[in-house]
């Protein structure tokens, strides 16, 4: 069965530091999606992405954060100066169509912030 | 705006016994309800969906979901509690007139104990 995946499932980094985490989307799939976890707290919306640009965002989705097809298979969200509160599971998201579907979730990378 | 409510941080069933999760959501348009399942360091597994149609959802893993336009309810239920359903539940909703793509508002999720 057909899956996102997510790499790294773990990345540790200093604040400050710019971090790239990647997602290789469901082959067929057109809209791509950013989500976020703070422990303990809900799932929370950040970015969806289709034909090569963002097509919503979240208030949360400032400056410091981008993201990227490069290559039409890879997607990735680049944080470029991370702070403490950007410690969170992000999850990245896949779906055929935009309406009336479901997305499937990557199993997703736990950014640490130190 | 929309969003959805989970009203119960956790709820404990025995197993063998129904189990219901609530979910209450509110949208200016249509809904398109979803519930998800997380299991520990896992991604988020969909479960169902409700976009049209008959008011009862089945999905995975034997589990169900009535929508309810009056009550603004999509409440999850499965007739028999298993120990392997203990995880944590999502309820998503995005509001068909948002238009966009897919923006979907998740609850804050409910932790399932299934108790042998």
């Amino acid at each position: 069965e057909p899956e996102v995946t997510q790499t790294p499932s773990h990345q540790v980094t200093q604040m400050g530091q710019e971090v790239i985490l990647r997602c290789v989307p469901i082959s067929n799939h057109l809209y791509f999606y950013w989500y976020r976890q703070i422990l303990g707290q809900k799932v929370e919306f950040l970015v969806s992405f289709y034909n090569n640009e963002i097509s919503e965002k979240s208030e949360i989705f400032d400056d410091q954060f981008s993201v990227e097809r490069p290559d039409g298979s890879n997607f990735t969200l680049k944080i470029r100066s991370t702070k403490l509160e950007d410690s969170a599971m992000y999850f990245c998201a896949s779906g055929v169509r935009a309406l009336n579907t479901e997305a499937f979730f990557g199993q997703g990378t736990r950014l640490t912030v130190v | 705006a929309q969003s959805v409510a989970q009203p119960e941080d956790q709820v404990n069933v025995a197993e063998g016994n129904p189990l219901t999760v609530k979910c209450t959501y509110s949208v200016s348009g249509n809904p398109y309800l979803f519930w998800y399942v997380q299991y520990p360091n896992r991604g988020l597994q969909f479960l169902l969906k409700y976009i049209t149609g008959d008011n009862l959802v089945k999905g995975s893993y034997g589990f169900e979901a009535e929508f309810n336009k009056s009550q603004t309810s999509f409440h999850l239920k499965k007739p028999s509690a298993l120990v392997s359903d203990s995880a944590l539940y999502f309820c998503a909703v995005r509001d068909v007139r948002s238009g966009g793509y897919q923006k979907v508002t998740f609850g804050t999720g409910t932790k399932l104990q299934v108790i042998p």
